[in-house]
């Protein structure tokens, strides 16, 4: 399979705990996005890549959430001292340059206790 | 602001019905895409229009871009409980080729 792929697909953590997901985009994708998405809501931005530079981040992406892409192929994204208001969906999308459509993941779902 | 209105936001029918959803700007898109999410998964692409006035067409729906590029709609014919799912319609601003703008989407129940 060579669509996107995220790991872990579900997370239980306690609040206060920090915990870090993974995604591996495409791999001739140069683009890679991270997404934020609660029940019956579509996907909310958090923060974007192209290659290894991240290059927008949205304001409400607070500064216990930090994202890295170190080598332009796989990414992480951590979340420091969880609370329970980060219980969602954090799905990733990838892309190619120049194109508007974006292949998600199947998402990790964290739930804080 | 929501940039993207969907409409309407729940819709629960029954099998064999047809069916109309709507997403509406008052901004130009260069593009714009529809997505299905089933629970639990990520949005799965459908399609791509970019052209105003363009038709597509798969299977049983229908998917329409207006032709000043501000609005599209999925329409789907006789309805079958496996369309269940939440419908979400994206678009990139004119002149902005980097981030995709979301509709808050449509959920979707079709009974037996």
């Amino acid at each position: 399979d060579t669509g996107v792929s995220q790991d872990p697909r579900h997370k239980i953590t306690k609040r206060g705990q920090n915990v870090t997901f993974r995604c591996d985009p495409i791999s001739e994708h140069n683009r890679l996005y991270w997404y934020r998405q609660t029940l019956g809501q579509g996907p909310e931005f958090l923060t974007y890549f192209q290659n290894e530079a991240q290059l927008e981040k949205s304001r409400l992406l607070s500064d216990r959430f930090s994202a890295e892409r170190p080598k332009g192929s796989f990414s992480t994204l951590e979340i420091q001292r969880t609370e329970q208001g980060d219980s969602a969906m954090y799905l990733c999308a990838s892309s190619s340059s120049g194109v508007n459509e974006q292949f998600f993941g199947p998402g990790t779902r964290l739930t804080v206790l | 602001t929501q940039l993207l209105e969907q409409s309407p936001q729940f819709l629960s029918i029954q099998e064999g019905e047809n069916l109309t959803v709507y997403c509406n700007s008052s901004s130009v898109f260069s593009s714009l895409q529809w997505y299905r999410q089933e629970p639990g998964e990520g949005p799965v692409l459908l399609v791509t229009v970019v052209t105003g006035g363009e038709v597509k067409k798969l299977k049983r729906l229908t998917f329409q871009f207006g032709d000043a590029r501000k609005d599209s709609s999925l329409h789907i014919t006789a309805a079958q409980p496996g369309d269940t799912g939440l419908y979400l319609c994206a678009g990139v601003l004119t002149g902005n080729n980097r981030k995709l703008i979301w509709g808050l989407g449509t959920s979707l129940a079709v009974n037996p």
